[in-house]
């Protein structure tokens, strides 16, 4: 079993869509969770970290659920320039990121 | 500068050759670490730094992987008779310190590096 699960997708929703993403991870140990967005042929960027408690930032929302090891990201009113792949993160002992796979999202017009 | 630098961006090199990669981290950050993301696949860890210390190595694909980093700043990652398998794009990145796990990890935009 993979460390950290994701659908590749492809999403392909038009703007204004509300789309979700969702993450399973195996380690219960996990310690910190986040999302990180990778556009084509470029580094990965920190989207968001991750708190059960859930949390906000403009219209990405993402929510932790311990008991079930499950992570999600919400994107509401999507744009173009959402379009990329979005990597679900976890951090078990502060040193190595375990990435999933990545989510492929299109946005179009 | 403001983010991680990497050099060179890009390497073209023969198989059999060794190669060195180098990450210039995030001013005042002492922890560094390395990446490689192989075509079609995720990211995958290969080692940290925390000042000039690597207390675990065991994510180096193999021992011509090596990695080193002086003055707590700029690490090189040497990859000795490279091998076809070994293209791959070399993320590193750093942090303000290791063992803070909610310390995200700020990335440069890698080396691409591509094996004939």
């Amino acid at each position: 079993r993979k460390e950290v699960e994701q659908d590749p997708g492809p999403f392909n929703v038009p703007e204004g869509a509300t789309v979700a993403f969702n993450c399973t991870y195996s380690n219960s140990a996990s310690q910190s969770f986040f999302w990180y967005r990778q556009d084509c042929r470029k580094e990965p960027k920190l989207l968001m970290s991750v708190y059960s408690s859930g949390n906000e930032d403009g219209r990405f929302t993402a929510q932790l659920n311990r008991a079930s090891q499950y992570i999600s990201l919400l994107i509401r009113d999507s744009k173009l320039s959402d379009s990329a792949t979005y990597l679900c993160v976890v951090n078990q002992a502060g040193t190595a990121l375990i990435f999933g796979k990545g989510t492929t999202l299109s946005v179009s017009s | 500068g403001a983010g991680v630098s990497q050099s060179p961006s890009n390497k073209v090199t023969e198989k059999g050759k060794d190669v060195e990669l180098r990450c210039d981290p995030i001013s005042g950050h002492t922890a560094l670490y390395w990446y490689r993301q192989s075509l079609g696949q995720g990211l995958e860890f290969l080692i940290y730094f925390q000042g000039n210390s690597a207390p675990d190595k065991s994510g180096l694909p193999s021992d011509r992987f090596s990695a080193e980093r002086t003055g707590g700043s700029v690490s090189t990652l040497t990859i000795q008779r490279t091998q076809q398998e070994d293209s791959a794009v070399y993320l590193c990145a750093s942090s303000l310190e290791v063992g803070r796990s909610n310390q995200p990890q700020h990335f440069g935009d890698g080396t691409r590096l591509s094996i004939l």
